[in-house]
């Protein structure tokens, strides 16, 4: 069965940091790109990162350019968001997404993990 | 960054019209264009890919058309599980983008 599983969310303070994690099963996610998107409550959804499936493309939007870097360790069948200097208009469900090169395609989701940033 | 606009914004409907929704690039994005549902409290779940070609699994009465800059989903013969927030993404270019989000109520 094909997983994508979130974890790493949390209560953190502005300014503070956190990282998560996207691990895959049922698949190698080595053979996939993976969108980092997310949803601030009662908002829509928003892309936040890709990283490609060697990891020779990363793009960021620019509401997270600078603070937030993303990774993968094929390895590990994992994907990876650190995120620094977080604001409170970081807070949101974070979900990772697998997406096939060609054709272009993001066929599945994780469940998502909240990440609320509050003193 | 291209802007993509959903229309309407919400709609509500009874179980079995047909709906449409449609979805403008601010440039052209050759077919480069996913729609998601999404169900409250859920993750988004992949409809369409390429403006047109069905995920697997997804059902027929869902259908994607459209390229360049203006598409359309349509759901044939509403059911209580379609009512749900539908969402548009170009795949085109970096940064990717989402439409605002299309809301189907049940009327």
């Amino acid at each position: 069965e094909v997983q994508l599983v979130e974890s790493g969310g949390g209560l953190v303070k502005p300014g503070g940091s956190l990282r998560l994690s996207c691990a895959a099963s049922g698949f190698t996610l080595s053979n996939y790109g993976v969108n980092w998107v997310r949803q601030a409550p009662g908002k829509g959804l928003e892309w936040v990162s890709y990283i490609s499936s060697s990891a020779i493309y990363i793009y960021y939007a620019d509401s997270v350019k600078g603070r937030f870097t993303i990774s993968r360790d094929n390895a590990r069948n994992e994907v990876y968001l650190q995120m620094e200097s977080l604001r409170a208009e970081d807070t949101a469900v974070y979900y990772c997404a697998r997406e096939e090169v060609w054709p272009i395609n993001v066929d599945f989701w994780g469940q998502g993990t909240l990440v609320t940033v509050s003193p | 960054d291209i802007q993509m606009t959903q229309s309407p914004s919400s709609l509500s409907a009874s179980v079995g019209d047909r709906v449409t929704i449609t979805c403008r690039a601010s440039q052209a994005i050759s077919n480069h264009l996913a729609w998601f549902q999404q169900k409250p409290g859920k993750a988004p779940k992949s409809l369409i890919y390429g403006a047109s070609s069905l995920q697997s699994g997804v059902p027929s009465k869902f259908s994607g058309s459209g390229s360049g800059t203006d598409f359309t989903l349509t759901i044939n013969s509403l059911q209580p599980e379609d009512f749900a927030t539908y969402y548009c993404q170009q795949l085109h270019t970096f940064p990717r983008t989402f439409g605002q989000g299309t809301r189907v109520e049940i009327k």
